[in-house]
């Protein structure tokens, strides 16, 4: 069983690209966390998915951010006119509703750097 | 509402002597509670999760946690350290949703 997968792990960007990664969970797992870690700090939720069903999302996820996950599988964070505030490292953890639901497991994260 | 406070940003260690990394928690509900690991540039490795079975939980590694709901405390142990320990670690705790609640995290130093 493949763990979850981040695609890119890297990505520089200049102030006002805009940029997307894409989240691959755990086959089967119905439910998607997108998180983000500053330096120096723990990660903090951004929004989560129950299938294609956005169901929360953090009051730090400006209108910048969109997340979506079409089919109930792979996943997309998109920001918009990045900010050198917008440089993080950002996860992706996937979890099953059906069995241990409480685990997440997190994939390796992309980290971006907006210059 | 929960949160997550952990003791100590760096914390160092002789190679061979116990490691002893202190969480304690704030949950308006009964927590699930985690510790995970993090290598440089790289993704968080669950450690062990308490769960509301046993309070003495055991992870991978050599590791494990406390549950004290009288100190609501959660703190990683492991008996004899080893170089390859080093890294952050990171406490959480389960919320709305399972949504995690991170501490900000303590390094872990090994010295030889």
């Amino acid at each position: 069983d493949t763990g979850v997968s981040q695609d890119p792990r890297h990505k520089i960007t200049k102030r006002g690209q805009n940029v997307t990664f894409r989240c691959d969970p755990i086959s089967e797992h119905n439910r998607l966390y997108w998180y983000r870690q500053t330096l120096g700090q723990g990660p903090e939720f951004l929004t989560y998915f129950q299938n294609e069903a956005q169901l929360e999302k953090s009051r730090l996820l400006s209108n910048r951010f969109s997340a979506e996950r079409p089919k109930g599988s792979f996943s997309t964070l998109e920001i918009q006119r990045t900010e050198q505030g917008d440089s993080a490292m950002y996860l992706c953890a996937s979890s099953s509703f059906l069995a241990d639901q409480e685990t997440q497991y997190f994939g390796p994260g992309t980290r971006l750097l907006v210059l | 509402a929960q949160s997550v406070t952990q003791l100590g940003s760096h914390v160092s260690v002789s190679e061979g002597a116990l490691v002893l990394l202190r969480c304690n928690y704030s949950s308006s509900v009964p927590p699930y509670l985690f510790w995970y690991v993090q290598y440089p540039n790289q993704g968080l490795q669950l450690l062990l999760k308490y769960t509301s079975a046993a309070t003495l939980v055991k992870g991978i590694n050599g590791f494990e946690a406390e549950f004290k709901k009288s100190e609501t405390s959660f703190h990683l142990t492991k008996p004899s350290a080893h170089m390859s320990d080093a890294a952050e670690y990171f406490c959480a705790v389960s919320g709305k949703g399972n949504k995690l609640v991170f501490g900000a995290g303590t390094i872990l130093r090994v010295k030889s």
